[in-house]
């Protein structure tokens, strides 16, 4: 049971070059999350996606854009990467679990240099 | 404006001893609180939660004790093992709104010396 997926583990990038990173998910949760997370700062969250076709931006969106493909898949895009995105970057999902609050599975991440 | 502010950042217990991490939220509508500790080069994983109808809650060795009136509530690991080193993230959720936002804290590195 892979839970969640994140592809690529490691990507160094030039400043002004755009990549996707993808993230899957097999558990049929409907909300999927992107966070990046950088020292001293904990997790931050980019954006999210609450159900299939759905998108929000949360805590620090700007520099990045979302696809929610299906219900499993949900992508980040950097379009012109900079130094200040350099970071890991995790891609949760959670499920619908009335009465027993929220828990997001995490993905291994993906750790982005941007040079 | 940080709405769940931890503490210590880091930690270093020795083995057998009692690791305590605290954290305080502000928004009165989180109606959730769960720990997440995270290994090197690995993603978050929920390790104990807690409802805030409930002032205490104990899985084997970890127990989050919780004081509404606070606004606080806390992490504690008894008798800490090596294997207990790892960075611990409190968190708080408000489920209300459909979405299950995650306000995590920013983190406490505990290392446990044997």
């Amino acid at each position: 049971n892979a839970g969640v997926t994140q592809t690529p583990k490691f990507q160094v990038l030039k400043t002004g070059q755009s990549m996707t990173l993808q993230c899957a998910q097999d558990m049929n949760h409907n909300s999927m999350y992107w966070y990046r997370q950088d020292p001293g700062m904990g997790l931050r969250l980019i954006y999210y996606s609450a159900s299939e076709g759905t998108t929000d931006k949360g805590e620090v969106p700007n520099g990045y854009n979302v696809s929610r493909l299906n219900k499993r898949e949900f992508s980040l895009r950097l379009e012109s990467a900079a130094p200040s995105q350099t970071s890991v970057y995790f891609c949760a999902s959670s499920g619908p679990q009335r009465g027993a609050g929220n828990i997001q599975y995490f993905g291994a991440g993906t750790r982005l240099s941007v040079l | 404006q940080q709405q769940v502010k931890q503490s210590p950042q880091s930690l270093i217990v020795q083995k057998g001893g009692i690791s305590i991490i605290n954290c305080a939220y502000e928004n009165t509508a989180f109606d959730y609180f769960p720990w997440y500790q995270q290994f090197p080069g690995k993603g978050p994983a929920l390790l104990i939660a807690i409802r805030p109808d409930v002032s205490e809650k104990k899985e084997g060795r970890f127990t989050i004790s919780f004081n509404k009136s606070a606004k606080q509530f806390s992490l504690h690991i008894m008798d800490s093992q090596p294997g207990d080193s790892a960075t611990y993230f409190c968190a708080a959720v408000y489920s209300g709104a459909g979405s299950y936002q995650l306000t995590f804290g920013k983190g406490t590195k505990l290392s446990v010396i044997p």
